[in-house]
């Protein structure tokens, strides 16, 4: 079955860029979404954004001027880019694979997730 | 920014029926379908209910789920000690172009 694993720094200095990487195994990255998702310590989830294999994008408008995600289908990977972190960035992120409907979105829903990774802002 | 609001907690005894309520607008829930999310503690969100009312291949018939125009609920019937998390309701919202989480309702099986 598909799994997806999380990788990256755990820790990040304020203003600088944090950068995520989620691997698709067990299934191809074609013909699925695939969405950005971040819980902070304590608080709810926050929609972060998703790509589509072929690399068109939508982004969650609160972080769009900070937020780039991009796709590598040669090694079924997908990554998040967040520029000028602060400590309110700091959150467990999730990567999970998405069912949309476009151009509607009447579904939209996120069916297998990874374990997540903490991100820690802080100088 | 969470445009869904649900009661914080809920909570009963072995075997008892615990509804947690969902209520959003009509760019939301009135358009789009409902997905609710289960957290264990310490471990990543578990697709519970998709599409308003359809389980994914795994998830236990004591889960079900509905929606009756701006308000969905979650209802977890014959209530077990694994039951224990946090559970979210999520919808597409067309006004703020964004996927939404609800606030999250913690279960308490007493």
């Amino acid at each position: 079955q598909v799994q997806l694993q999380e990788s990256g720094p755990g820790l990040v200095k304020p203003s600088e860029t944090l950068s995520l990487t989620c691997t698709v195994s067990g299934g191809s990255i074609s013909s699925y979404y695939w969405s950005w998702i971040r819980q902070p310590p304590g608080k709810g989830l926050e929609w972060i954004g998703y790509i589509y294999y072929s690399g068109s994008t939508n982004y969650n408008p609160s972080l769009k001027s900070r937020v780039t995600i991009s796709v590598d289908t040669s090694k079924n990977q997908f990554s998040l880019k967040l520029s000028s972190v602060t400590a309110a960035d700091t959150a467990v992120y999730y990567c999970a694979r998405t069912t949309v409907t476009l151009p509607d979105y009447y579904y939209y829903y996120m069916d297998v997730w990874g374990k997540g990774t903490t991100v820690t802002v802080s100088s | 920014q969470s445009v869904l609001t649900q009661p914080p907690s809920a909570s009963g005894t072995p075997g008892q029926r615990v509804t947690i309520s969902c209520s959003g607008s009509s760019s939301n829930i009135g358009s789009n379908t409902v997905n609710w999310y289960q957290q264990l503690p310490g471990t990543a969100p578990k697709l519970l209910i998709y599409s308003n009312n359809q389980r994914p291949s795994g998830v236990p018939d004591r889960f079900s789920g509905s929606k009756s125009g701006t308000s969905a609920s979650l209802a977890i019937s014959g209530l077990q000690s694994e039951d224990e998390a946090d559970y979210y309701c999520a919808a597409w919202d067309d006004s703020l172009n964004v996927y939404v989480f609800g606030t999250g309702t913690k279960v308490t099986v007493l």
